[in-house]
C-alpha cells in the first residue's frame, strides 16, 4: 500500500498570503492518478486538482498543482477567506482497487 | 449536473448492520465506479471500498473485509453499502464518490473522484 504523507499538518496564514502544501508518497506514484481535494467543516470533499496539475471544473486559477514521482505540491497563490479548509491528496492505481489518502493539511487563519 | 444523494443519518447498536444508499440524481452509473470513503469524527479520509456496476464487482478495504457488502441497482442508479457487526469505531460519516471508469480497459479515468455525496453519519452506540 502506498502511504501518502502530507506536510505541514497545519498551516497558519493570513488572507492574501501564499500557501504551499506538500504530499510525499512512500513509492513512486503515477501523476495521472494524483488528486487534491478541499474539505470544509460539515461538507464533503471537493475535487480541486486531478492528474497532479489539472484544475477541476470551476476551480479558480489561484489553485495549482505540481510534482511527479514521489513529491507533489498544491499551491494557493493568494489565500481568499473561503480557502481556509483542510486539503487532502489522494493517489489511486490505474485499475481498482488500490487507493489511499494523505492525512490532510489544515490551512487556518493566522 | 450529476449529484450523488445519500440516505439519512443512522443510529445503530453494536453488533447490528447498517445499509447506506447513494443515488445518482441527473445521471447514471454507466461507465463509473462508485467508491465509498469514511471519516471518523475529527479524523481524515479512509477508503472503504469500490463497486463497479457494469462489471457487478466490488473490492473492499482489508480492514473491513468480511463485514462489508456493496451492490448497485443500475435501473435506479443507486449504489448501496452495507456494514455488519457494527462496532463503536465504525462511527463515521460515510461518503460515496463517483469516478469515471473505462470498461474496455478496466481502468480509471484520470479526472479524479467527482462528485461526492453529501455524506451519511452512522453512529454506533449502545
Amino acid at each position: 500500500e502506498i502511504v501518502l504523507t502530507q506536510s505541514p499538518g497545519t498551516l497558519s496564514l493570513s488572507p492574501g498570503e501564499r500557501a504551499t502544501l506538500s504530499c510525499r508518497a512512500s513509492q513512486r506514484v503515477s501523476s495521472s492518478y494524483l488528486a487534491w481535494y478541499q474539505q470544509k467543516p460539515g461538507q464533503a470533499p471537493r475535487l480541486l486538482i486531478y492528474a497532479a496539475s489539472n484544475r477541476a471544473t470551476g476551480i479558480p486559477d489561484r489553485f495549482s498543482g505540481s510534482g511527479s514521482g514521489t513529491d507533489f505540491t498544491l499551491t494557493i497563490s493568494r489565500l481568499e477567506p473561503e480557502d481556509f479548509a483542510v486539503y487532502y491528496c489522494q493517489q489511486y492505481d490505474r485499475s481498482p482497487p488500490a487507493l489511499s489518502f494523505g492525512g490532510g493539511t489544515k490551512v487556518e487563519i493566522k | 449536473q450529476v449529484q450523488l444523494v445519500q440516505s439519512g443519518a443512522e443510529v445503530k447498536k453494536p453488533g447490528s448492520s447498517v445499509k447506506v444508499s447513494c443515488k445518482a440524481s441527473g445521471g447514471t452509473f454507466n461507465n463509473y465506479a462508485i467508491n465509498w470513503v469514511r471519516q471518523a469524527p475529527g479524523q481524515g479520509l479512509e477508503w472503504v471500498g469500490v463497486i463497479i456496476p457494469i462489471f457487478h464487482t466490488a473490492n473492499y478495504s482489508q480492514k473491513l473485509q468480511g463485514r462489508l457488502t456493496m451492490n448497485a441497482d443500475e435501473s435506479t442508479s443507486t449504489a448501496y453499502m452495507e456494514l455488519s457487526s457494527l462496532r463503536s469505531e465504525d462511527t463515521a460519516v460515510y461518503f460515496c464518490a463517483r469516478a469515471r471508469f473505462w470498461s474496455g480497459s478496466g481502468t480509471y479515468d484520470r479526472r479524479g473522484f467527482d462528485p461526492w455525496g453529501q455524506g451519511t453519519l452512522v453512529t454506533v452506540s449502545s
